[in-house]
């Protein structure tokens, strides 16, 4: 159980163009996600934390505006990167965390990861 | 800023045992230790958590001093697919909470 996955693994991108990303969780009801950021040899930067059916909570520095996350249902939220330049490019990791037939999932289960390239 | 720090590389023999540390001496009483390890372009995958009490599950031992401020997770018998890098994260024990990152081990399995 607990398996997360994700959409695409990877995409290639045009600067200026949006690209959605969508994180679903497989066997449990996810009632938070979270995004993540990996840059090439760097740890994970969590980027924000949703709740299902609230507005996402955004770490410091990172732009609501520019990175729109929507978590509508308790199995898939999905992050668009809108206008998107070379620098976005990089590896976007979802997690979830929930509960499955009355067990509380407290910690987070990580979706393989998608990776943007914006040329 | 990370609750936790862990040596940055590390090199293991094959079938040998990898102890990798992590210091989080910040730590609250309410908090728990997660591991979890990366493998090269993958998400992180789930290894083992502990409260106050050593634990053992079929991939690894956790061994929590008895002040809480330092962590030890053993590999009993390293493979090569053991290469990864190796996360140290503390966590509150009740509710959903976000996770912060530090810079994790980066464990090599040497044949």
């Amino acid at each position: 159980g607990a398996v997360v996955s994700q959409h695409p693994s990877w995409v290639i991108c045009k600067s200026g163009t949006s690209v959605k990303i969508e994180c679903r969780s497989l066997d449990f009801q996810a009632t938070t996600m979270f995004w993540y950021r990996q840059f090439p040899k760097q740890s994970l930067m969590l980027m924000a934390t949703s709740n299902e059916g609230s507005k996402a909570t955004y770490e410091q520095g990172v732009e609501k505006d520019k990175f729109l996350i929507n978590h509508a249902s308790l199995t898939l939220s999905t992050l668009t990167v809108t206008s998107a330049h070379p620098e976005d490019s990089s590896f976007y990791i979802c997690s979830a965390s929930g509960s499955l037939t009355g067990t509380s999932y407290n910690e987070q289960f990580f979706g393989p990861g998608t990776r943007l390239t914006v040329l | 800023d990370a609750k936790t720090t862990q040596p940055p590389s590390m090199d293991c023999a094959e079938g040998r045992a990898a102890n990798l540390p992590c210091n989080h001496s910040t730590i609250s009483g309410n908090e728990y230790v997660y591991w979890y390890r990366q493998i090269h372009s993958q998400g992180p995958q789930y290894i083992i958590h502990g409260l106050k009490n050593n634990e053992t599950n079929e991939m690894a031992s956790l061994i929590i001093t008895e002040d809480r401020k330092s962590s030890t997770l053993i590999l009993p018998h390293a493979t090569l697919r053991d290469t990864a890098v190796y996360y140290c994260i503390v966590r509150r024990t009740s509710g959903t909470y976000k996770y912060i990152f530090g810079t994790g081990t980066r464990l090599k399995v040497l044949a």
